[in-house]
């Protein structure tokens, strides 16, 4: 089945710093591709996401580009703000049908 | 749109008792939705997946008679939790998904401390 890997954390930053969260994944075809946020406490959201190849997802200034050739999915964001503090999840279908699966979770503290 | 709620959102209780946990979809209908499970800073891992109106289909190594669920209608699912041990305190997510072409939509999560 189609599985993914994500960077692993902490990553630490500070305020306005660039930041980058690696996402590779391996999978047959061409499904879409997930960015979910998970804020302290609190459930899944969903950040962004692409459907097909070459595709950028983009929301609240993240970005992610579907990148075949790579089987690539990082998340970009240029500047960050201490409310982006969170753990970020990589996903995709895990095969045919509505079944998720996730990255381990990449937690992201930015700091003033 | 697409919201998802989760009832209790904390819950404590006694080792043996059972403790039900209520998932909805508050503005659109849902044939499928998930229960996950997730431990203290790890990723998400599914239970299982409660299809409206049939059997849920655990994924192995869940004991369905340990994890009852529910689908009675196209906008909510229950969990139960039957006989709580404190190793099943954990925090569960679910989630609900509206059809093709669409994505899961995730509640706020359910904290369980069984004592």
């Amino acid at each position: 089945g189609n599985s993914v890997t994500q960077m692993e954390g902490p990553v630490t930053l500070s305020e306005e710093a660039f930041l980058t969260i690696n996402c590779t994944y391996t999978a047959t075809g061409y499904p879409s591709l997930f960015w979910y946020v998970q804020y302290p406490g609190e459930g899944l959201q969903l950040l962004l996401k692409a459907t097909k190849a070459d595709d950028k997802g983009s929301n609240k200034g993240f970005e992610a580009t579907y990148r075949k050739e790579t089987t690539s999915f990082h998340l970009e964001k240029g500047s960050v703000q201490v409310s982006d503090s969170a753990v970020y999840f990589c996903a995709l279908p895990k095969a045919a049908g509505n079944k998720l699966t996730f990255g381990g979770g990449t937690r992201v503290l930015v700091k003033p | 749109g697409a919201v998802v709620s989760q009832h209790p959102s904390r819950v404590i209780c006694k080792s043996g008792t059972s403790v039900k946990i209520e998932c909805r979809s508050l503005d659109f209908q849902a044939t499928t939705m998930f229960w996950y499970r997730q431990f203290p800073k790890k990723s998400l891992m599914l239970m299982a997946t409660s299809n409206e109106g049939s059997k849920a289909t655990y994924e192995q190594g869940v004991e369905k008679d340990k994890f009852l669920i529910n689908h009675a209608s196209l906008t909510l699912s229950t969990l139960t939790v039957t006989s709580a041990h404190p190793e099943d305190s954990s925090f569960y997510i679910c989630s609900a998904y509206p059809g093709p072409q669409e994505t899961q939509y995730f509640g706020p999560g359910t904290r369980l401390l069984v004592l």
